[in-house]
């Protein structure tokens, strides 16, 4: 299986700070998902295709990256966006996620 | 606008069958997007069980051998079926649907991405 490792595990911010989270797979991978989870929900798929923002994601999310390292960016912080993210590859049986990144505010 | 919304038992003894069902409302499972299941816990993440397009299955093959997964589209119902369960299956249960994606023959099979979710429900092991 494709092992898919975000760092950091955790993360806090400030209301307008900008932040980055990585995910780096374990082999050369093509597509990559980033997801929002929020507590006692389920997760939202936020990103598709490394880059493509879902209908109704706010521009201050994007997403970068190849081959096996990825990038999500959300920029200025808004409240609703403490949540837990997890990054996915589409481009392998069986498909396989990261194991989260928790955002806490400051 | 889809929804899902999984049920089943929330208390399933050890070695027994775990049976969920996710009732889809707001679109019709047998159109063109495949559905699957997933689950989530503190131990392992957020895991892929598997996924269904008309006929075709295809699971994970850590838990290939226990699992499948069926369509009722009269019902317009997905339905995941576990057996031998044991404590490491405890988890929260994720129904989602689906992008098919294209195999090497053409065919549309179940797809890797998942578009949209159920609540989830919590399905605890323990005797």
């Amino acid at each position: 299986d494709i092992q898919m490792t975000q760092s950091p595990n955790s993360l806090s911010a400030s209301v307008g700070d900008r932040v980055t989270i990585t995910c780096r797979a374990s082999h050369p991978i093509i597509s990559l998902e980033w997801y929002q989870q929020k507590p006692g929900k389920a997760p939202k798929l936020l990103i598709d295709g490394i880059s493509h923002l879902r209908s109704g994601v706010p521009s201050r999310f994007s997403g970068s990256g190849s081959g096996t390292d990825f990038i999500l960016t959300i920029t200025s912080l808004q409240p609703e966006d403490f949540a837990t993210y997890y990054c996915q590859q589409s481009s392998f049986y069986p498909p396989t996620f990261g194991h989260g990144t928790r955002l806490d505010i400051k | 606008q889809v929804q899902l919304q999984e049920s089943g038992p929330g208390l399933v003894k050890p070695s027994e069958t775990l049976s969920l069902t996710c009732a889809v409302s707001g679109y019709s499972i047998s159109s063109g997007y495949s559905w699957g299941w997933l689950r989530q816990s503190p131990g392992k993440g957020l895991e892929w069980i598997g996924g269904i397009y008309s006929g075709a299955t295809s699971y994970n093959p850590s838990l290939k051998n226990r699992v499948a997964i069926s369509l009722d589209t009269s019902a317009n119902h997905v339905y995941l079926k576990m057996t031998s369960v044991t404590a490491a299956d405890t988890a929260v249960y994720f129904c989602a649907r689906v992008p098919l994606r294209v195999n090497d023959f053409g065919e549309g099979v179940p797809g890797y991405r998942f578009d949209d979710w159920g609540q989830g429900t919590l399905v605890t092991v323990s005797s």
